[in-house]
């Protein structure tokens, strides 16, 4: 079946190291992948997205990377603060046809970051 | 949130009764999505839009049907409300001709099936 997993559920580290977030996925040939961050109560908000044909994407202090062999994406926050806790999510878009019909979007099931001081 | 609105943001329901929830944009983007969040599960699309009158079933599409008579409004019906269907529910956008198709989400509706 198809899956993605995010590996951790939650995941605590200090003030300043880097975060490394893992997303693993089955069964799927997506085009793109993207990271979103969500915030308690509040919908997703969109971060990085990285083609297939992309090994890394940096935005600021993140970094995406995406290894497509091994059906893996890592995300990096480096120097992290308090501020960059909340959840972040994984997802594939999944489209095999961009022009003909809308981009399906599956998303993993999160990992809950906390980063103490 | 992108100029995405949601209503009702919170509701409360008895089972057997029929909901509405309302999706409003305004970037006038051709492509909408609903989707249940739930602990464990993510994010799970429920259906989505590709134009006015144009729609499909996501993965969890049973007991849920939408309705989209002009570009702005995306509506979400339970047509008879369940316990199971007590989640939380996201309206997305998303323009894909612009470079990443990245979807933006409104704030969300918490519904409670009693």
């Amino acid at each position: 079946s198809q899956k993605i997993e995010q590996n951790s559920e939650a995941l605590n580290i200090q003030e300043g190291k880097t975060a490394t977030l893992t997303c693993n996925y089955t069964n799927y040939s997506p085009a793109y992948l993207q990271w979103y961050r969500q915030d308690p109560g509040r919908g997703p908000v969109f971060l990085l997205l990285i083609r297939e044909n992309e090994k890394e994407k940096r935005k600021e202090r993140l970094k995406v990377t995406f290894d497509t062999t091994l059906k893996q994406s890592l995300f990096h926050i480096t120097a992290s603060q308090p501020a960059d806790s909340a959840t972040y999510l994984c997802a594939l878009d999944i489209t095999l046809h961009p022009y003909s019909s809308a981009s399906k979007i599956i998303f993993g099931s999160g990992t809950r970051l906390s980063i103490r001081p | 949130d992108a100029g995405i609105t949601q209503s009702p943001r919170h509701k409360v329901t008895e089972t057997g009764t029929p909901v509405t929830l309302r999706c409003h944009q305004t970037e006038n983007h051709r492509y909408m999505y609903w989707y249940r969040q739930d602990p464990g599960h993510g994010l799970r699309l429920i259906h989505y839009s590709y134009g006015v009158k144009d729609t499909d079933k996501g993965e969890v599409s049973d007991g849920y049907s939408v309705s989209r008579s002009k570009t702005e409004d995306f509506l979400l019906t339970l047509e008879s409300a369940t316990s199971s269907q007590t989640s939380v529910y996201f309206c997305a956008i998303s323009d894909r001709y612009r470079e990443g198709y990245e979807q933006y989400f409104g704030p969300g509706t918490r519904l409670t099936v009693t």
